[in-house]
């Protein structure tokens, strides 16, 4: 099953403006990690925060991880239209199966358009 | 150092044929993972793998699919008798021992298809 659940499924804004999307999640996570994937290309690791982390910024990116929400969020300012992709959160928990080694789920992602 | 490399990139099959896709991981990557993606959809885990052991197969279908990670050379996915609800990209990605979590390095998939 999924665990997460991005919101927006899709979002088309204009180049300049800031994007963000946000994940839940239902179960405890050790780390959660946002990646892009260009139209019919593999998912591009883009960063990770951990569970004891609140926000993180990489260049354009900001994330931010609220466990009490079990909710994350991805901002990417000035957007360009090179970011135009769809965006997946992933999170990594313990996993039940084969010695509880830290599996990576992907959510539903969610579908950017940036407009130049 | 090249990345994950999967072939073919584009795959077509009839129905009742077999499909074998295979993912050769990063160096210095030991752990394989192959996930499958619906159009439209994320990523659903299929399978993880480390050489010649399979850890984690809750992700597989119990008929037509199977898995491997030979000792020598690539990860194989392998499905029999494909039908048209297996069409769909298949990406490998792959980590080092230990770092499973610290972010994969993902292949460019496998789009297959069947006619």
């Amino acid at each position: 099953s999924q665990q997460g659940e991005e919101d927006p499924q899709a979002l088309s804004i204009q180049e300049g403006e800031n994007a963000t999307m946000n994940c839940s999640y239902k179960t405890s996570i050790n780390n959660l990690q946002w990646y892009r994937q260009n139209s019919g290309r593999g998912l591009v690791h883009l960063i990770l925060i951990r569970s004891n982390e609140r926000e993180k910024h990489s260049g354009r990116l900001r994330v931010t991880l609220d466990t009490s929400k079990k909710s994350s969020s991805l901002l990417i300012t000035a957007s360009r239209a090179a970011d135009t992709a769809s965006y997946f959160c992933a999170t990594a928990s313990v996993s039940m199966n084969s010695g509880g080694y830290q599996k990576v789920t992907f959510g539903t992602g969610t579908k950017l358009q940036v407009i130049p | 150092n090249a990345g994950v490399m999967q072939n073919p990139r584009h795959l077509v099959r009839r129905r009742g044929q077999e499909a074998r896709l295979r993912c050769s991981p990063m160096k210095g990557h030991s752990h394989v993972y192959w996930y499958r993606q619906l159009p439209e959809e994320g990523l659903k885990f299929m399978v993880y793998l480390q050489k010649e052991n399979i850890i984690d197969e809750s992700g597989m279908p119990k008929e037509r699919f199977s898995a491997e990670f030979p000792k020598e050379g690539p990860s194989i996915l392998r499905i029999q008798q494909v039908v048209r609800g297996d069409s769909a990209a298949y990406f490998c990605a792959s980590s080092p021992p230990g770092l499973a979590a610290a972010g994969y390095t993902f292949g460019s998939g496998t789009r297959l298809t069947v006619v």
